[in-house]
């Protein structure tokens, strides 16, 4: 079945530096890629996502990026903070059948100060 | 305010013992579904419903029922829960599915269930 593989499963990063969380999936009708970031004791949060007509989509200090050949999919997170600490999720689907969604197993990022 | 809510937030039942977790949400979406959350697994999607009366199943979907008699409800029942459902559960709402270019989805705080 459908597939999404994630990793790292922890990142641990200088406050400052950046970070690069990455994502494959195996279906490859997939053409919508979404970002979530969870803190602790709250619900996921969209914070950023892809269609597959593009190949690279920025917001601030975030950018994810998309190769479909590959089927790769990439977050970006740039001069990182402390209140970027939480867990990431990636995210596949495809427009025929948009409202079945597969997630990846999650990234933990800790800033350190 | 726009938001999800669930109740319970926390639950510790035994195992055979009905239960509801409701979900309710004042976005007037049409669009609802279930995840239950487990370390090393992410986010699995239960059940989930496009419109009243329309329900589906998700990746995960055994031993749970769904029902969507009003838009802004969505209840997740337990018939005869088992310890291996002993998770986190989030409900989740959109305007539309999440491929929309506008739209956002929102997750409710979620409901942490524990089967004994």
């Amino acid at each position: 079945g459908e597939n999404v593989e994630q990793h790292p499963s922890t990142l641990s990063v200088q406050e400052g530096d950046s970070a690069v969380i990455k994502c494959t999936y195996s279906d490859s009708a997939s053409n919508y890629f979404p970002w979530y970031k969870q803190e602790l004791g709250k619900g996921p949060q969209l914070i950023i996502d892809i269609r597959s007509n593009v190949g690279e989509k920025k917001d601030q200090r975030i950018a994810v990026t998309l190769n479909k050949t590959a089927k790769h999919f990439s977050l970006h997170i740039t001069e990182t903070q402390p209140e970027d600490s939480a867990v990431y999720f990636c995210a596949a689907t495809y427009d025929s059948s948009a409202s079945k969604i597969i997630f990846g197993s999650g990234t933990r990022l800790s800033i350190r100060p | 305010e726009a938001q999800v809510t669930q109740n319970p937030r926390y639950l510790i039942t035994v195992t055979g013992k009905k239960l509801t977790v409701t979900c309710s949400q004042n976005m007037n979406h049409e669009y609802m579904s279930w995840y239950r959350q487990d370390p090393g697994l992410g986010l699995r999607q239960i059940y989930y419903s496009m419109n009243v009366e329309v329900t589906d199943k998700g990746d995960v979907p055994e031993g749970y029922k769904v029902s969507r008699k009003e838009k802004r409800n969505f209840p997740l029942i337990l018939e005869s829960p088992s310890p291996n459902q002993t998770s986190l559960y989030f409900c989740a709402s959109s305007s539309t599915p999440w491929t929309s270019r506008t739209d956002t989805q929102y997750f409710g705080p979620g409901t942490r269930l524990t089967v004994l």
